[in-house]
C-alpha cells in the first residue's frame, strides 16, 4: 500500500517561497507509471490542481500558479517536492501530495497524503 | 469559480438514494474521464470512482459513475450517515492543460 507523507514548514512570510516535501513509502517513486502531483484546499474551499512531475522529471503545471511553481522530484529519495515563489495571503491552504495516474484522455489521484496546513502570514 | 459545475450541496434520509451532478464542456469531461472523491470532514480526499464508473478495490458498489456528453454524475444508494461528507468530481481540461475539480458538493444524511 503506498503512504504518501507531506512534510515542511507551517508558516511562511508573505513574499518568500513555499517549500514542501512529500515522501513516499510502500512503493517505489519510480514503479509503474505513476506521475506525482501537488493539490491544495484553503480553509471551506474547494480543491485546486497545483502540478504533477513524472520520476523522468517532466512536469506539467496549473496555468494559473506556472510562473511560480516548481516541482522536484529525487528518485533515491523516493521524494518529491513543491516550491511555491512569491506567496501571499490567497496561498493559505492545506497541501496535498497524490500519487497521479496518468494517461491520454484520463486522469485520477489513488492516494493522497494526509495534507499539512501552511499560513502565509508576517 | 470551478471549471466544473456541483450543486453545493444535497441531502436525503438513510437508505435513500442521492445523485451528484458534475456540468462541464466538450474540453474536459466531454473529451475525458472523470473521476469522484469523497472527503470526509478534516480528511484527505478518497478515490471513490475513476474512468468514469470504475470502483477502485475497496469501495462498495453503493457507489457508482456515469458521464453522457459533457456532463457526469455520482450514485449513492442506501445511503448511511457515515457517507456524510463533500463530494468532488475531476477531471483533465485539453484547452487548459490542467487538472480541474467541481467546486464540492455537499452531502447531508438527514
Amino acid at each position: 500500500q503506498v503512504q504518501l507523507q507531506e512534510s515542511g514548514p507551517g508558516l511562511v512570510k508573505p513574499s518568500q517561497t513555499l517549500s514542501l516535501t512529500c515522501t513516499v513509502s510502500g512503493g517505489s517513486i519510480s514503479s509503474g507509471s505513476s506521475y506525482w502531483s501537488w493539490i491544495r484546499q484553503p480553509a471551506g474551499e474547494g480543491l485546486e490542481w497545483i502540478g504533477r512531475i513524472y520520476t523522468s522529471g517532466s512536469t506539467n503545471y496549473n496555468p494559473s500558479l506556472k510562473s511560480r511553481v516548481t516541482i522536484s522530484v529525487d528518485t533515491s529519495k523516493n521524494q518529491f517536492s513543491l516550491k511555491l515563489s512569491s506567496v501571499t495571503a490567497a496561498d493559505t491552504a492545506v497541501y496535498y501530495c497524490a500519487r497521479d495516474r496518468h494517461s491520454s484522455g484520463w486522469t485520477y489521484f489513488d492516494f493522497w497524503g494526509q495534507g499539512t496546513l501552511v499560513t502565509v502570514s508576517s | 469559480q470551478s471549471v466544473l459545475a456541483q450543486p453545493p450541496s444535497v441531502s436525503a434520509t438513510p437508505g435513500q438514494k442521492v445523485t451528484i451532478s458534475c456540468s462541464g464542456s466538450s474540453s474536459n469531461i466531454g473529451d475525458n474521464y472523470v473521476s469522484w472523491y469523497q472527503q470526509l470532514p478534516g480528511t484527505a480526499p478518497k478515490l471513490l470512482i475513476y474512468d468514469n464508473n470504475k470502483r477502485p478495490s475497496g469501495i462498495p458498489d453503493r457507489f457508482s459513475g456515469s458521464k453522457s456528453g459533457t456532463s457526469a454524475t455520482l450514485g449513492i444508494t442506501g445511503l448511511q450517515t457515515g457517507d456524510e461528507a463533500d463530494y468532488y468530481c475531476g477531471t483533465w481540461d485539453s484547452s487548459l492543460s490542467a487538472v480541474v475539480f467541481g467546486g464540492g458538493t455537499n452531502l447531508t444524511v438527514l
